[in-house]
């Protein structure tokens, strides 16, 4: 069965400073791989995916993820955090193969702080 | 265009009563979800749709029901509601099966069961 992690409940970063939210998953075979962000009192909005080719993906709001097949993780990426990305992050991920829909990790906390 | 929409938005119900969440989407997709979101536990499968006329169970559909009434709608039924159904209830559609396009979620149904 393929499963998500999401080793840290919460993330700090001083804003200006580069951020990080890690994600390892499971899954038989290849991966399609998710990040979704949830704002406060809102649902979940999707910021990049990655489905096969170039392991970098770049998304919405200046984020990115590089998929990393041996060590099964998906860590999403910003250069430059703002105050404006503090919200919730969920990764997500669905086997290549098969006919289930996505399976989220967890969630983690961003805060940037000011 | 409005994308996943959900109601109501807000619910309080005594323990023993039933409702029924309502979801629709207007961008023609296929396939149709049923999340929750607790603290801590991230997002959770209630029941999906992979298409008009069909139905399966997630990871949590103790105590629910679905119906998928045409291609655009999806409702959730609690028949006798809980404490324990108290959560954020979000509903999801993407295109063609299941399996390799994003989601796209709605608002989100806050539900309290007293």
């Amino acid at each position: 069965a393929q499963s998500v992690a999401q080793p840290e409940d919460q993330v700090n970063v001083a804003e200006g400073n580069p951020l990080t939210v890690k994600c390892t998953y499971s899954v038989s075979g290849n991966p399609y791989l998710f990040w979704y962000v949830q704002y406060p009192n809102r649902g979940l909005q999707f910021l990049l995916k990655y489905i096969t080719g170039d392991n970098l993906v770049k998304g919405s709001y200046g984020f990115e993820a590089e998929f990393n097949k041996s060590q099964t993780s998906f860590h999403l990426k910003k250069p430059s955090a703002l105050v404006s990305d503090s919200a919730l992050y969920f990764c997500a991920v669905r086997p290549f193969s098969g006919n289930t829909p996505l399976v989220f990790g967890k969630g983690t906390r961003l805060s940037v702080i000011a | 265009n409005a994308g996943v929409t959900q109601t109501p938005k807000f619910q309080v119900l005594k323990t023993g009563q039933s409702m029924t969440l309502q979801c629709a989407q207007d961008m023609n997709h296929n396939s149709m979800y049923w999340y929750r979101q607790d603290p801590g536990m991230g997002l959770r499968l209630i029941y999906y749709s992979a298409s008009e006329g069909t139905t399966d169970k997630g990871e949590v559909p103790n105590g629910y029901n679905v119906s998928r009434l045409n291609k655009r709608e999806f409702s959730l039924r609690l028949e006798s509601a809980a404490p324990s159904q108290t959560s954020v209830y979000f509903c999801a559609s993407s295109e063609a099966g299941v399996r390799t396009y994003e989601q796209y979620f709605g608002p989100g149904t806050r539900l309290t069961v007293t």
